[in-house]
């Protein structure tokens, strides 16, 4: 069956510094969102992706963050300048279609770790 | 203001029984609802999901049923078996694909 991958699977950085994570959605899907889980909490959205352009985005989604599909096969997350908060797992999904008949793939995740 | 809560942090039921697991929300703008289901160190797996415009919808051992009168849903496992041991997630979403996550129930399938 086809998957979400991301990498890397641990990311460690030091405070202030930039990170960029990666993902490499389902082929044919067209619907691209990046969720984060504190450890502990529960899953919480950041921002859905579609025709090269963010659709809806949370409240944690501030301008340190920022989404790119650089080459029509990869998906980025950057955060600009890391904050201890920032350390979570973060999960890449894509999905065919939104909606009612959406079903939602999920990459492995990223742990970032920020110290 | 949390908009989707999963009041049980966890169940344990007994292989071959039901497992039913709930969730509230709030918002009556949410256009459709999944759950997911979640092992340690994996990403959400879907599960199944519901639209707004109905009451009921069931796959193989999953059906999930909406009340939106009362604003909840619930997830129905039958029969429950020791691989349905995981982290389950309710989540609601908007027609734009913002969505709000619960905060998850354990359960505990036992053999």
């Amino acid at each position: 069956e086809p998957e979400v991958t991301q990498t890397p699977s641990h990311q460690v950085t030091q405070m202030g510094q930039e990170v960029i994570l990666r993902c490499v959605p389902i082929s044919n899907h067209l619907y691209f969102y990046w969720y984060r889980q504190i450890l502990g909490q529960k899953v919480e959205f950041l921002v859905s992706f579609y025709n090269n352009e963010i659709s809806e985005k949370s409240e944690i989604f501030d301008d340190q963050f920022s989404v790119e599909r650089p080459d029509g096969s990869n998906f980025t997350l950057k955060i600009r300048s890391t904050k201890l908060e920032d350390s979570a797992m973060y999960f890449c999904a894509s999905a065919e279609t939104q909606g009612t008949n959406e079903k939602l793939f999920f990459g492995s995740g990223t742990q970032l770790s920020v110290l | 203001d949390q908009q989707v809560k999963q009041n049980s942090p966890s169940l344990s039921v007994q292989e071959g029984r039901i497992s039913i697991l709930n969730c509230d929300y709030t918002n009556s703008m949410f256009d459709y609802f999944l759950w997911y289901k979640k092992y340690p160190a994996e990403g959400p797996t879907f599960l199944i999901s519901i639209s707004s415009i109905k009451d009921k919808n069931e796959d193989g051992r999953f059906t999930v049923f909406l009340n939106k009168s009362a604003k909840h849903l619930s997830l129905h496992i039958v029969p429950s078996q020791p691989g349905d041991s995981a982290v389950y997630f309710c989540a609601a979403y908007t027609n734009a694909g913002k969505s709000t996550f619960g905060d998850g129930t354990t359960l505990t399938v036992k053999p």
